[in-house]
């Protein structure tokens, strides 16, 4: 069975301060998908990355960063100098290898105070 | 934007009587999917669809049943709604690649059971 791990509830920062949300998965398959997603206070999901399970390299895109690490079944998300807008509850999942199942964390509520 | 539509989006009902959800997708996904969220459990599971009328369970399935007649339209129906069955309930489709895992999600349907 996989099982997705996301310890903090939440996490309040003051603006453009750096936030680290942590994600912990248990899988028994090799080949597996690792997932973020946001949820901002509208509601909906919104995709933020997707990384395989033989890549490991650790990836940018603008002030988001995911550090990727097999050794403990970790891919901690980090939100670099944080925003307003940055307030919103984020997901972390775990796909099986055919990739058809998506299974989420309970989430982490990010507020970001100005 | 994968063209999900969910109905209603808004819905009080009383315990023990039907109710039906409806995903609409204009994007021709072959998988689909529906979640439940609630506090603390991030997004479970309901049921899944690899193609038309072929369904499958996920790890909160009971309760819960569901038809995919057509392509593009993915019912969710609570024959009998209990209180414990009030969430928020997601659709969510999948292009027809198995590797990638990646979930588009509709606008989310709230439920309330009293």
């Amino acid at each position: 069975a996989q099982k997705v791990t996301q310890a903090q509830t939440e996490i309040s920062v003051v603006e453009k301060e750096d936030v680290t949300l942590d994600c912990v998965y248990e899988t028994r398959d090799t080949t597996y998908y690792l997932f973020w997603y946001k949820q901002p206070p509208s509601g909906e999901l919104v995709f933020l990355i997707r990384r395989n399970s033989f890549d490991e390299q650790n990836e940018i895109s603008g002030r988001y960063s995911w550090n990727f690490q097999k050794s403990t079944s970790s891919f901690n998300f980090t939100i670099t100098a944080s925003q307003v807008v940055d307030s919103a509850v984020y997901f972390c999942a775990l796909s099986n290898a055919a990739g058809n199942k998506l299974t989420f964390g309970g989430g982490t509520r990010v507020l970001v105070k100005p | 934007d994968a063209g999900i539509t969910q109905s209603p989006r808004h819905k009080v009902t009383e315990t023990g009587t039907p109710v039906t959800l409806r995903c609409h997708q204009t994007e021709n996904h072959r998988y689909m999917y529906w979640y439940r969220q609630d506090p603390g459990h991030g997004l479970r599971l309901i049921h899944y669809s690899y193609g038309v009328k072929d369904t499958d369970k996920g790890e909160v399935s009971d309760g819960y049943s569901v038809s995919r007649s057509k392509t593009e339209d993915f019912l969710l129906t609570l024959e009998s709604a209990t209180s414990s069955q009030t969430s928020v309930y997601f659709c969510a489709t999948k292009k027809d690649t198995w590797n990638t895992g990646e979930l588009f999600f509709g606008e989310g349907s709230r439920l309330t059971v009293l």
